[in-house]
């Protein structure tokens, strides 16, 4: 079974400000990480995910993470937010050996303040 | 490509009623669906592994009786809250998986409230 932890309830952030969102994950067996952004009221859309190959991996809108298996760690960054930035942020972990069962974590409320 | 629909959007219905919800890949045949439940300010917990033929897989502490879930097609499952109660209000949001990718695509979601 995995885990997901994100320390961060909350986060609240100055625009143009950089920000990291923290996820620490726990699993016995080899993972696949995603990040997943919500909107007030909407679904899920993936931000990025890891999968294999380089430990750093590029998203859309301008975020990305790094993967890091001695911390087993998954952090999401962004140099530089914008208003519209702000949303639920759900970190997530999946067995990679073919089940495909996603567990999320608790969810970091990303604050953008103008 | 790789849209997942749900109807309705938002559903209001009474004490003692059945609601059924659809989720469809509009662009894509999904294998599996998943079937998820999000309470105000919490994270998404999943109900139920909904494969195209078979009995859906529902996880521990879910009421398979009261939460129906039928996966008909290749492109559509439908979850059928029984007999729904005040408690039963929530945001009910489908996933689909792509044949292939590990990843999940996620409906928009459907608020139900049950008054």
């Amino acid at each position: 079974a995995q885990s997901v932890t994100q320390l961060d309830s909350q986060v609240p952030v100055f625009e143009e400000a950089p920000v990291e969102l923290r996820c620490n994950y726990s699993s016995s067996v080899s993972v696949y990480l995603f990040w997943y952004v919500q909107y007030p009221n909407q679904g899920l859309q993936l931000l990025l995910k890891y999968l294999s190959g380089s430990t750093l991996v590029k998203g859309i809108n301008g975020f990305e993470a790094e993967f890091n298996k001695s911390q087993t760690s998954f952090h999401l960054r962004k140099p530089s937010v914008h208003i519209s930035d702000t949303a639920e942020y759900f970190c997530a972990v999946t067995d990679s050996g073919g089940y495909q069962k996603v567990t999320f974590g608790t969810g970091t409320k990303l604050q953008v303040i103008p | 490509g790789a849209v997942v629909s749900q109807h309705p959007s938002w559903v209001i219905c009474k004490s003692g009623t059945s609601v059924k919800i659809e989720c469809r890949s509009l662009d894509f045949q999904a294998t599996t669906m998943f079937w998820y439940r999000q309470f105000p300010k919490q994270s998404l917990m999943l109900m139920a592994t909904s494969n195209e033929g078979s009995k859906a897989t529902y996880e521990q502490g879910v009421e398979k009786d009261k939460f129906l879930i039928n996966h008909a097609s290749l492109t559509l499952s439908t979850l059928t809250v029984t007999s729904a109660h005040p408690e039963d209000s929530s945001f009910y949001i489908c996933s689909a998986t792509h044949p292939g990718l590990w990843e999940q695509y996620f409906g928009p979601g459907t608020r139900l409230t049950v008054t």
